[in-house]
């Protein structure tokens, strides 16, 4: 079965400023995706970026991009020039064929 | 608008009362999937059908049914046997159930023991 960890339950960040967020996993399988997922107070499950295993190259949408590292089982989130609204939890997700897998989250709190 | 819809938003269950929670997508997906979330916790997979009237249990199934009839709905019936039903519940759906295809959320449910 696969696990997915997230290390930092909490963390804060200066508007505009940019922050890391850290996941890891284990798994037997060569080839997966693993994703991102945005839950604002709503409770509203948004999905943030996604990264195929096989792609050497990190995914990037606009402000948010991943740093994959596959050897070592790590898949980061970097969120370049904060803002108010990236205020959520943040879940880091094992994708297979049975559905997901998530970490336990990490709260981003937006310092204004 | 194609979406995924999640009904009731709140639901109060009595001891030893079965409650059923209502997911429905207009999105012509064949999987369809529910999550149980705890506070401080991450989600966890209850049930999942990748087509009509087929579904398999998930990490914690124990206390729930499901029923996949139609392939717009994918109704969740908590049972007087789920001892701690107190979360709040996701479902998703995704086109297929195949590890590269993204799963989309409803809004979700919020279950309460009277």
């Amino acid at each position: 079965a696969q696990t997915v960890t997230q290390s930092q339950p909490e963390m804060s960040v200066q508007e505009a400023e940019t922050v890391t967020l850290s996941c890891t996993y284990d798994t037997s399988e060569s080839d997966y995706y693993l994703f991102w997922y945005k839950q604002p107070p709503s409770r509203q499950m948004i999905l943030v970026i996604r990264q195929e295993a096989y792609k050497q190259q990190n995914a990037t949408e606009n402000r948010f991009s991943v740093n994959f590292q596959k050897a070592a089982k790590s898949f980061s989130l970097k969120i370049s020039d904060s803002q108010l609204g990236d205020a959520a939890m943040y879940f880091c997700a094992y994708r297979s064929a049975d559905g997901l897998t998530f970490g336990k989250g990490t709260h981003l709190i937006i310092q204004p | 608008d194609g979406g995924i819809t999640q009904s009731p938003k709140y639901l109060f269950r009595k001891e030893g009362q079965n409650v059923t929670l209502s997911c429905e997508q207009n999105l012509n997906h064949d999987a369809m999937y529910w999550y149980r979330q705890d506070p401080g916790q991450g989600l966890r997979l209850i049930y999942y059908s990748q087509i009509v009237n087929d579904f398999q249990k998930g990490d914690i199934a124990e206390g729930y049914s499901v029923s996949r009839e139609k392939k717009e709905s994918f109704p969740l019936t908590v049972t007087s046997a789920q001892k701690n039903p107190t979360a709040f519940y996701l479902c998703a759906s995704s086109i297929y159930a195949t590890e590269k295809n993204i799963q989309y959320f409803g809004a979700g449910t919020r279950l309460s023991v009277l």
